[in-house]
């Protein structure tokens, strides 16, 4: 069963404006992380945040958790054509043993 | 350069057939993972081993089925008993412990097709 939403599933803007995408998870997690998806190519680690931090900084990246709503947010700043892509969140949680638990994505795609 | 390879990238079979995915990384990793990943969607968990000789079943795990007898590799075997098995097929690794968890690294995929 899929822990992590991603909202929304699909984000158009233009270049040089932000992009914000949301994630949604179920239960206690261990951190929480956002990959990002070129089309038809395997995912790439952005950042890692948790679950007793509440926002993180790489680059242009901002993330963001909140813990007693269960989500996450990943802000892009001053987006490039180049950020086009689909996005992950993955919650990691142990439950025995350590596992991860993706979301649906969203597709971001930035308009040059 | 190190890193996670997975081979063939594209590989087709014939129905009833098995057929093979490789998987190998130089990472030093212990935990491997194998994810599904159907077009528009996101990735599901098939089987993931955390340490040499041992495995778990993920969340999909029908029809399918993984070896893991050197921490370098973990193979994914596509049974004939999966009746749905065209997919993107992905293989990740990440090394254990560390405080807090630590990050998968990521194959390119094998985009496995049914013929």
């Amino acid at each position: 069963s899929q822990q992590g939403e991603e909202d929304p599933q699909a984000l158009s803007i233009q270049e040089g404006e932000n992009a914000t995408m949301n994630c949604s998870y179920k239960t206690s997690i261990n951190n929480l992380q956002w990959y990002r998806q070129n089309s038809g190519r395997g995912l790439v680690h952005l950042i890692l945040i948790r679950s007793n931090e509440r926002e993180k900084h790489s680059g242009r990246l901002r993330v963001t958790l909140d813990t007693s709503k269960k989500s996450s947010s990943l802000l892009i700043t001053a987006s490039r054509a180049a950020d086009t892509a689909s996005y992950f969140c993955a919650t990691a949680y142990t439950s025995g043993t350590y596992k991860y638990i993706f979301g649906t994505g969203t597709r971001l795609k930035v308009l040059a | 350069d190190g890193g996670i390879t997975q081979s063939p990238k594209y590989l087709f079979r014939k129905e009833g057939q098995n057929v093979t995915l490789s998987c190998e990384q130089n990472l030093n990793h212990d935990a491997m993972y194998w994810y599904r990943q159907d077009p528009g969607q996101g990735l599901r968990l098939i089987y993931y081993s955390q340490i040499v000789n041992d495995f778990q079943k993920g969340d999909i795990a029908e029809g399918y089925s993984v070896s893991r007898e050197k921490k370098e590799s973990f193979p994914l075997t596509v049974t004939s008993a999966q009746k749905n098995p065209t997919a993107f097929y992905l293989c990740a690794s990440r090394m254990t412990g560390g405080a807090g968890g630590t990050e998968a690294f990521f194959g390119q995929g094998t985009r496995l097709t049914v013929v």
